[in-house]
């Protein structure tokens, strides 16, 4: 089983730019979160897809958009790019879709310059 | 305003010491979580409590859950430099499914 995988491993970007992550969850989950952990900080709730649906969102603008597929595989898009959104971006997966033990990633570290 | 206060945020030990660190809140949690996290990694959870009061060991570690679920503890006994890291507790509050983390405590354990 490999867990949880995440793509890319790090990132650069320049203000204004869009970005895609991936993330693939553990075998027999289909409940994917994200999140953003800024320096120093614990993790922040993004949003969270079950079903192809985003389920919760946490508070975040609408620049920050996502996709989960049928495979249960899931895309967190960025656009319009702000320095403060460098950060480490986490996938979390859990089988179900509430207060289940949610497993992460190792991460994507975005840096937008 | 934090949600999830956790103190004290650095902690800078000898090998074999005890310690004990601080997860608070105003809220009430259904259940409350704690990670450990190595740099570059993602975090990996230690323990879940779910009941008011609740005790749970690992090992050289013991969790505590408060009696009215709005704070907990984690002590560390004769730790060691493999506990170094960033430890998170983190919690979900009512019916929503939204894990809510604190900002972490920074362990490092000198040999």
């Amino acid at each position: 089983d490999a867990g949880v995988t995440q793509s890319p491993t790090h990132l650069i970007k320049t203000r204004g730019q869009q970005v895609t992550l991936r993330c693939s969850p553990k075998s027999g989950h289909d409940t994917v979160s994200w999140y953003q952990q800024a320096l120093g900080q614990g993790p922040q709730f993004i949003f969270q897809y079950y079903e192809e649906e985003e389920r919760q969102r946490g508070n975040f603008p609408d620049r920050f958009s996502g996709h989960q597929f049928p495979n249960y595989s899931s895309e967190l898009n960025v656009n319009a790019l702000l320095l403060g959104d460098s950060a480490l971006y986490l996938c979390a997966s859990s089988p179900g879709q509430a207060y289940n033990e949610q497993f992460f990633g190792p991460g994507t570290r975005l840096t937008v310059l | 305003t934090q949600l999830l206060e956790q103190s004290p945020q650095f902690l800078s030990i000898q090998e074999g010491e005890n310690l004990t660190v601080y997860c608070n809140s105003s809220s009430v949690f259904s259940s409350l979580q704690w990670y450990r996290q190595e740099p570059g990694e993602g975090p990996v959870l230690l323990v879940t409590v779910v009941t008011g009061g609740e005790v749970k060991k690992l090992k050289r570690l013991t969790f505590q859950f408060g009696d009215a679920r709005k704070d907990s503890s984690l002590h560390i006994t004769a730790a060691q430099p493999g506990d170094t890291g960033l430890y998170l507790c983190a919690g979900y509050t009512g019916a929503n499914s939204k894990l809510t983390f604190g900002k972490g405590i920074t362990l490092s354990v000198r040999p």
